[in-house]
């Protein structure tokens, strides 16, 4: 069983529809985070939860909104989306904050907005 | 202002052969962190190699090796005796001591060829 999976794999949705990307770690971390990946960028980050509270969101508009039930569960729920929305989306998690705890990423969700 | 740099968009080595992958960073921190990740087409991120600043020697896992030679600030992750398995994509990011943020580079693109 992988340390971080991500569902579904992948996702194609219109710009009215609502959907939601789930991340579940098995590794006992108590960090999790979401990237977005787009053609020819680097990763960008999205939102950080330490223990369950958000301690970053970054910039990221209204219309991704996320929701960390436990230290293990994190959701990205999707709104009225863009076509430039368009990306790889990961999710990660660490032990720690910082450090030299490196982060672990899951398979990611490609998400094509029609 | 861009903290990684990665110089090669893509590379192409022979399988058995041996190839550098180039990482200059920018910080004025003393105490940092250097990773490596993996990316196969599939869109895991894998990590690789971890590099302390304080860390005199240079870090060894496997077949990778990271000369990380501090005053240029460069940290380029050597693969030794590449296999087909070893195309991918390639990450090199840094965390700074007082920020649990990684900053990624652009990535560099790696093909091995039979």
């Amino acid at each position: 069983e992988t340390g971080v999976t991500q569902t579904p794999r992948h996702l194609v949705m219109g710009m009215t529809n609502k959907k939601s990307l789930k991340c579940e770690q098995h590794l006992g971390h108590n960090a999790m985070y979401w990237y977005k990946q787009s053609a020819k960028k680097p990763l960008e980050l999205m939102f950080v939860y330490n223990f369950k509270e958000q301690t970053e969101n970054n910039s990221v508009p209204s219309r991704f909104s996320p929701e960390c039930p436990n230290s293990s569960h994190l959701f990205l729920h999707l709104h009225t989306l863009q076509p430039e929305d368009s990306a790889l989306y990961l999710c990660a998690s660490s032990h720690t904050l910082g450090g030299d705890q490196p982060q672990h990423f899951g398979d990611g969700t490609r998400l094509s907005i029609l | 202002a861009q903290k990684i740099t990665q110089t090669q968009p893509g590379m192409f080595v022979q399988e058995k052969e041996a190839v550098t992958l180039d990482c200059t960073y920018d910080t004025s921190d003393q105490s940092y962190g250097l990773f490596w990740y993996k990316q196969p087409s599939s869109g895991e991120m894998i990590f690789l190699i971890y590099q302390g600043s304080y860390d005199e020697q240079n870090a060894t896992e496997g077949r990778y090796s990271l000369n990380f030679q501090k005053a240029r600030k460069s940290a380029n992750l050597v693969i030794s005796a590449s296999q087909l398995g070893d195309s991918a994509m390639y990450f090199c990011a840094m965390r700074e001591v007082n920020d649990y943020k990684l900053s990624f580079g652009a990535g560099t693109t790696v093909t091995v060829r039979a």
